[in-house]
């Protein structure tokens, strides 16, 4: 089983861009499809979207126009970027391997304030 | 877009049986849609417990199962635990690509 750390900012402005990094321990990233998962404080768990280790992604149509999913091989990485965020887009973020999810990360819990 | 809809909350006895549904929107839940089911204890991030329908980790306790049951995708704990009490999230898969989140039933064992 991997192991999956979530980091990145925990704070982060009004219209700025949320960017996490999900590093992979334990096994490759190769091979795999690597998720985003979200969940506001509170309530329940939104999927975001996710990425294959050869690039290829998918999004939640509600997010599409304003979040990137990408994977450094050389670094096991996972990268999710959010632009313009308000404060609805307060959350702990998990990365999971597999889409549907698998294994999980901790989850970060990052911060828009209003 | 789809909507998958799960019983807010549910409480079972110790030693009990209890089963969770997870509905679409769309229409009848099959094997089509893969459900998954998820735990997730207060505090701590969701653990899997369930794929594609009714298919078990290493790490599922055998008291969970998962079937599919009048339209539904189920998820039945039988001889609840205390630590069984937590929140159960499922998904489905449309179209093998488009995956949702149910909004979660909370379980009380009591």
């Amino acid at each position: 089983q991997v192991q999956l750390q979530e980091s990145g900012p925990g704070l982060v402005k009004p219209s700025e861009t949320l960017s996490l990094t999900c590093t992979v321990s334990g096994g490759s990233i190769s091979n795999s499809y690597w998720s985003w998962i979200r969940q506001p404080p509170g309530k329940g768990l939104e999927w975001i979207g996710y990425v294959y280790y050869t690039g290829i992604t998918n999004y939640n149509s509600s997010l599409k126009s304003r979040v990137t999913i990408s994977v450094d091989t050389s670094k096991n990485q996972v990268s999710l970027r959010l632009t313009s965020v308000t404060a609805a887009d307060t959350a702990t973020y998990y990365c999971a391997k597999n889409s549907p999810p698998r294994d999980w990360g901790q989850g970060t819990l990052v911060t828009v304030p209003s | 877009q789809a909507v998958v809809t799960q019983e807010p909350s549910l409480t079972v006895s110790p030693g009990g049986t209890v089963t969770l549904t997870c509905g679409s929107s769309t229409g009848t839940v099959t094997g089509a849609h893969y459900p998954y089911w998820f735990q997730q204890k207060p505090g701590q991030a969701p653990r899997t417990l369930i794929y594609d329908t009714s298919n078990k980790y290493s790490w599922t306790p055998a008291r969970f199962s998962g079937s599919l049951l009048g339209g539904k995708a189920a998820l039945t704990l039988s001889g609840a635990q205390p630590e069984d009490e937590a929140d159960y999230y499922c998904l489905l898969s449309y179209n093998g690509a488009r995956v949702v989140f149910g909004g979660g039933t909370k379980l009380t064992v009591l």
